[in-house]
């Protein structure tokens, strides 16, 4: 089973919908992350959350919001959809200076499509 | 602000050749150097990384080499093979908070 799972894996909605992305991990990490991938942009951190009472915004969280229900879970929301935030959205997960590094372990991605 | 510039977009290399990407940064307080591998469909992986503490990190076919005081580092792939074609992302950062490269896409062929 995959260790950081993302629901849904493909949404087309329209605009002004609310919508939910949700991700959810087991390799018991306390930090999770919110990023959005667009082509020639690279990723983009949304939000971004250390521990189940810390919610920090990143670069660009205008029009998003975020729940982190349990250490496990992290969920994004767009309350109202707009075209512009049809893109390809990834939740990732780390785990303070485990190892020699921090690596950030990323789920398979939610691609959503917003007309 | 622009805290991370990868370059070049895009690279196309022979089978056996060497491939080089690039990365700069800004913040000084970057502490951890990394670089992911992203194939079409799947999320980014962790590559290969280096902290500040040394100047080149090796693993297998890949090398990291990092120039601290021209805040560089960038990412060699020896005897590159048609299985690496992908996109490399650069993501220096510091205290769990991460920068991402725009991506270079890697076309290695036959």
């Amino acid at each position: 089973d995959a260790d950081v799972t993302q629901t849904p894996r493909n949404r087309i909605t329209k605009t002004g919908k609310r919508i939910m992305l949700e991700c959810s991990q087991t390799k018991g990490h306390d930090r999770m992350y919110w990023y959005r991938q667009d082509p020639g942009l690279g990723l983009r951190l949304i939000y971004y959350s250390f521990d189940v009472k810390d919610i920090n915004k990143g670069e660009i969280s205008d029009g998003y919001s975020v729940s982190r229900q349990a250490q496990a879970k992290f969920s994004l929301s767009l309350e109202s959809a707009i075209p512009n935030q049809t893109a390809l959205y990834f939740c990732a997960t780390s785990d303070y200076l485990s190892g020699d590094h921090n690596e950030q372990f990323f789920g398979p991605g939610t691609r959503l499509t917003v007309l | 602000q622009q805290q991370v510039k990868q370059s070049p977009q895009s690279l196309i290399v022979q089978k056996g050749g060497i491939s080089i990407i690039n990365c700069a940064y800004e913040n000084t307080a970057f502490d951890y150097f990394p670089w992911y591998q992203q194939f079409p469909g799947k999320g980014p992986a962790l590559l290969i990384a280096i902290r500040p503490d040394v100047s080149e990190k090796k693993e297998g076919r890949f090398t990291i080499s990092f120039n601290k005081s021209a805040k560089q580092f960038s990412l060699h792939i020896m005897d590159s093979q048609p299985g690496d074609s992908a996109t490399y992302f650069c993501a220096p950062g510091n205290f769990n908070k991460f920068y991402f490269g725009s991506g270079t896409k890697l076309n290695v062929k036959p």
